[in-house]
């Protein structure tokens, strides 16, 4: 069964409202998760990097203001699109890790549609 | 800087047929390398984990090979079915306490009748 539980799998939201996606681990304490995004028949590019506990690092050319990531527990990471564009449009996947040599689960997708 | 380059960046063959998945990478110091599957609008899922030490593992018609002195490793696919086209992953994580992993860009393969 899934250990990494991704929630909503599909959403709909107005531009510029802002929407959250959340990322749980369900049976073990995520001490790192990731945040990406996948274009249509493109590969995975990671958004950030979150520790439990610390400020998430984001990669080069991410907006930070604008993907609000909030990793409050060991088993609960946010993805908040602040302020939607539709070119935010895209599936969003979060993985989850309890460490270094650890298996990364990954969430099923959160598919963001801005109209 | 970290890299992993698979190849091919496509694939179609016949159900029924085998298929041989390139991954290389230059990661170091090396941790563990990965491969996933993953099919069109769904999260990876994984397939096997193997380590420095290990050269070959397998998960029912699935077989990865690592070779860590050349830096690279294969995903085999036997008597392929419909239900493997998707995209494959390979994942190749470092140690030294950063357990960001470094993506390849994958390849799809898709399988016809």
């Amino acid at each position: 069964g899934a250990v990494v539980s991704q929630h909503p799998s599909r959403v709909i939201c107005k531009s510029g409202t802002s929407v959250k996606i959340e990322c749980r681990s369900l049976d073990f304490q995520a001490t790192t998760m990731f945040w990406y995004r996948q274009f249509p028949k493109k590969s995975l590019m990671l958004m950030a990097t979150s520790n439990e506990g610390s400020k998430a690092t984001y990669e080069q050319g991410v907006e930070k203001d604008k993907f609000l990531i909030n990793h409050a527990s060991l088993t609960l990471s946010t993805l908040t699109v602040t302020s939607a564009h539709p070119e935010d449009s895209s599936f969003y996947i979060c993985s989850a890790t309890a460490g270094s040599g650890n298996t990364i689960y990954f969430g099923e997708g959160s598919w963001l549609t801005v109209v | 800087k970290n890299q992993v380059e698979q190849s091919p960046q496509s694939l179609i063959i016949l159900e029924g047929k085998n298929c041989t998945l390139q991954c290389n990478y230059t990661v170091s110091p090396f941790s563990n390398l990965r491969w996933y599957k993953q099919d069109t609008g769904r999260g990876p899922v994984s397939l096997t984990i193997m380590t420095f030490s290990e050269n070959t593992k397998s998960n029912g018609r699935y077989t990865a090979t690592l070779d860590a002195d050349t830096k690279q490793s294969s995903l085999h696919i036997t008597a392929s079915q419909l239900s493997d086209s998707a995209s494959y992953i390979c994942v190749v994580s470092a140690n030294g306490g950063s357990y960001i992993p470094t993506f390849g860009r994958g390849t799809s393969l898709i399988v016809h009748p």
